[in-house]
């Protein structure tokens, strides 16, 4: 089982231009996270989605857009990159609803961005 | 204040030592707590969870939770070198997670 896959695995990007990270799972997770990690603040949720067709803002939003067509697909857009969103983003999922009430999640192995 | 207090280390010890690290949270909502191991370059994977206060053991692994204290922590006994990694506590109200900045732990053969 595959469980999360990202792409890209790294990007450099120019200010200004625009860039789709791409996460797909294959647990049939219901819900799923983009979060971004930088040193000493650990790990910030952007945006989440419960279940497909619905999405919510987390901690930092701003600059970052998703969308959830489907179960298995949730990509994180940048409209117009600026060099503090250059960080290392991990897209996780969870079964919300789960038997042990955990609702646990699992992350995918990231993609670094560089914004220059 | 942050919501998750985690102290960053570094922190160095000897192969077989008994490694403690702790986290520190305010509010008295979160449920589950979490510990998350992460190698370098890579994500975070699950070591373990515990709901409400108490222990857990899994093998080398104890995680321990202090409602009371708003204070969690996990044990690793016999630590190897192959335990050095980035160690991150979480806590949850059902999927609203937030996370410490995790601890960067080497173990030295």
């Amino acid at each position: 089982t595959a469980g999360i896959t990202q792409a890209p695995t790294s990007q450099i990007l120019a200010a200004g231009r625009s860039m789709t990270l791409r996460c797909t799972q294959d647990m049939r997770h219901n819900a799923m996270y983009w979060y971004r990690q930088d040193l000493g603040l650990g790990l910030r949720l952007i945006h989440y989605s419960n279940t497909a067709g619905t999405t919510g803002k987390g901690e930092v939003p701003d600059g970052y857009s998703v969308s959830r067509a489907n179960t298995d697909d949730f990509p994180l857009t940048l409209a117009s990159a600026v060099p503090s969103q250059t960080s290392v983003y991990f897209c996780a999922s969870s079964d919300l609803g789960s038997p042990e009430g955990t609702d646990t999640q699992y992350f995918g192995p990231g993609t670094r961005l560089t914004v220059l | 204040q942050k919501e998750v207090e985690q102290d960053p280390g570094p922190l160095s010890v000897p192969e077989g030592a008994i490694v403690s690290l702790n986290c520190t949270y305010s509010n008295s909502a979160f449920q589950y707590f979490m510990w998350y191991r992460q190698y370098s370059r890579k994500g975070p994977e699950l070591l373990m969870y515990t709901y409400s206060s108490g222990n857990k053991e899994d093998g080398r692994f104890t995680a321990q939770v202090d409602k009371s204290s708003k204070y969690i922590s996990l044990f690793i006994r016999d630590s190897q070198p192959s335990d050095s990694a980035t160690y991150l506590c979480a806590m949850s109200v059902r999927n609203d997670m937030r996370f410490g900045a995790g601890t960067r732990l080497t173990v030295k053969p």
